[in-house]
C-alpha cells in the first residue's frame, strides 16, 4: 500500500481478553517495527522483523505480548490476558532494508510510521 | 545502551520567529543516524529531518535545520519563520548504523518537546 496501514484504529476491550493488532507495511518494505506510545511519552520499541524473522524482541514487556510476521509482509501483535496498564497507542512502522556493503553509507533508511491502534483496556 | 534526552518538555514561539529544540544523546558508537519527528494533534509521526553522523554538514529541510555537534553528542532542531502548523510534539530519535551482516537498529526516542506557536 501507499502507507503503513494499521487496524483496528481503536479498540476497547475488557481486562483479561486477548487482542490482536494488525499491521500492513509499505509495499516492498522488508523491515517492520512495533512501538508502544503512552500519552505524553515518546514511542517505546517493542520488536522488529526483517522479512519473517523476528530480529529483536527485547522490548516486549512480558510473555503476554507476542508478534508474528509469517509471510514477511503483514504482522500481528497479540496481547493476551490484557491489563489496564496495556492501554496505549500501538504503532507499526516499516522501512526498506539494504544488504549490500555499498549501502552501509546509504541514507538512514527512514522508518515510516502508521497512524497507530489505540487500545483501551477497561 | 543508547539514550536520547530532550530536556525541554514544552517550548513556545511567536509566529514568524525562530525556535530551537534541544536534544542530547548517549552512545559509544561512532556511526549512526539522528532524526527529528513531528507529532501533531492527529498523532501521526512525520519525519522532519535526518542527519547521518558521518556527515559534518548540518542537514537542512526548508525552514528546518539542525545543529549537529558530534563531540558534544548534541542534535538541536531550529525552526525558522515558525508557522501555526508547526505546533506539535517533536521527538528526537537515534538509530545505529546498519551492519553489513544485515541487522538494523530500531529507533530510540526522547520523551518529546511540546511546541506551541502563538499567533
Amino acid at each position: 500500500g501507499a502507507g503503513v496501514s494499521q487496524s483496528p484504529r481503536y479498540k476497547v476491550t475488557k481486562r483479561g481478553q486477548d487482542v490482536a493488532l494488525r499491521c500492513d507495511p509499505i509495499s516492498g518494505h522488508v523491515s517492520l517495527y512495533w512501538y508502544r506510545q503512552a500519552l505524553g511519552q515518546g514511542p517505546e520499541f517493542l520488536t522488529y522483523f526483517n522479512y519473517e524473522a523476528q530480529q529483536d524482541k527485547s522490548g516486549l514487556p512480558n510473555d503476554r505480548f507476542s508478534a508474528e510476521r509469517p509471510e514477511g509482509s503483514i504482522s500481528t501483535l497479540t496481547i493476551q490476558r490484557t491489563e489496564q496498564r496495556d492501554s496505549a497507542m500501538y504503532r507499526c512502522a516499516s522501512s526498506l532494508f539494504f544488504k549490500s556493503n555499498r549501502d552501509t553509507r546509504s541514507p538512514g533508511n527512514t522508518i515510516y510510521f502508521g497512524e497507530g491502534s489505540w487500545l483501551t483496556v477497561v | 545502551a543508547q539514550t536520547v534526552t530532550q530536556s525541554q518538555p514544552e517550548m513556545s514561539v511567536q509566529e514568524a520567529e525562530t525556535v530551537t529544540l534541544s536534544c542530547t544523546y548517549d552512545t559509544s558508537e561512532s556511526d549512526y543516524y539522528l532524526f527529528w519527528y513531528k507529532q501533531p494533534p492527529s498523532r501521526q509521526m512525520i519525519l522532519v529531518i535526518r542527519q547521518e553522523a558521518y556527515k559534518q554538514q548540518n542537514a537542512t529541510e526548508n525552514r528546518f535545520s539542525v545543529n549537529f555537534q558530534k563531540a558534544a553528542k548534541s542534535f538541536s532542531l531550529k525552526i525558522s519563520d515558525s508557522q501555526l502548523g508547526d505546533a506539535a510534539m517533536y521527538f528526537c530519535a537515534y538509530r545505529r548504523r546498519m551492519n553489513y551482516g544485515g541487522s538494523q537498529g530500531n529507533l530510540i526516542f526522547g520523551k518529546g518537546t511540546k511546541l506551541s506557536v502563538k499567533p
